[in-house]
């Protein structure tokens, strides 16, 4: 019983195309996380979503917007992707209250060709 | 502007020896403290954390250790075990909501 699960766990796909990647935890936390792992293996956090509300945005090109249609779920959805846009995404989540760890989902090695 | 450094990208161990990994912050308001470990094509799975209250926190063969004065912590592993090769992410948070900072990890090799 994953507690924080993604889907896909591979993607391929072509410069231009449109792609989402889904993210749903079981855990009963009320706070969701976007991270990207790069080329460098830095884990930078690129969304944050408390109670389904945008609470951070980091600098983020616009072409990737995050979707919270409850607080059990946050996906995020990518338009015309770009070869840089190659990288793990990695879903999180954890309580708000400072002081907790997050718990990670296994991973979307997305790979633009 | 890397908040959390760890300067080692890699490390090897003999098995039952001790495994330090360190790691730097530069960020005063970082509060809590957290080490992850990583096995490919894997998310980081959480291992130990510690609260800048503290000065220690020990979890079986796991103890970090924290020096505010210094923004540097540590996590030993003793004895080591080669199941426990893996990437190791250094990680901290302030107080309320912020979400986790990562340093770019160590490979730790427990040779057997």
């Amino acid at each position: 019983d994953t507690a924080v699960s993604q889907t896909p766990k591979y993607l391929v796909t072509q410069m231009g195309n449109d792609k989402s990647i889904k993210c749903e935890q079981n855990l009963g936390h009320d706070t969701m996380y976007w991270y990207k792992q790069d080329s460098k293996k830095f884990l930078k956090i690129m969304f944050s979503y408390n109670n389904k509300e945008l609470i951070i945005n980091e600098t983020v090109p616009n072409r990737f917007s995050p979707k919270s249609p409850d607080k059990a779920h946050l996906n995020l959805h990518i338009n015309s992707l770009e070869l840089g846009d190659s990288a793990v995404y990695f879903c999180a989540s954890t309580w708000l209250q400072g002081g907790t760890e997050a718990f990670f989902g296994q991973g979307t090695r997305l790979t633009v060709v | 502007d890397q908040q959390v450094k760890q300067n080692s990208p890699s490390l090897s161990v003999q098995e039952g020896r001790i495994s330090i990994l360190n790691c730097d912050y530069t960020n005063s308001m970082f509060d809590y403290f957290l080490w992850y470990k990583k096995y490919p094509a894997e998310g980081p799975t959480f291992l130990i954390s510690i609260s800048s209250i503290k000065d220690k926190n020990e979890d079986g063969r796991f103890t970090v250790f924290l020096n505010k004065s210094a923004k540097h912590l540590s996590l030993h592993i003793v004895p080591s075990q080669p199941g426990d090769s893996a990437v190791y992410f250094c990680a901290a948070s302030a107080s309320g909501n912020t979400p986790l900072v990562f340093g770019k990890g160590t490979r730790l090799s427990v040779i057997a």
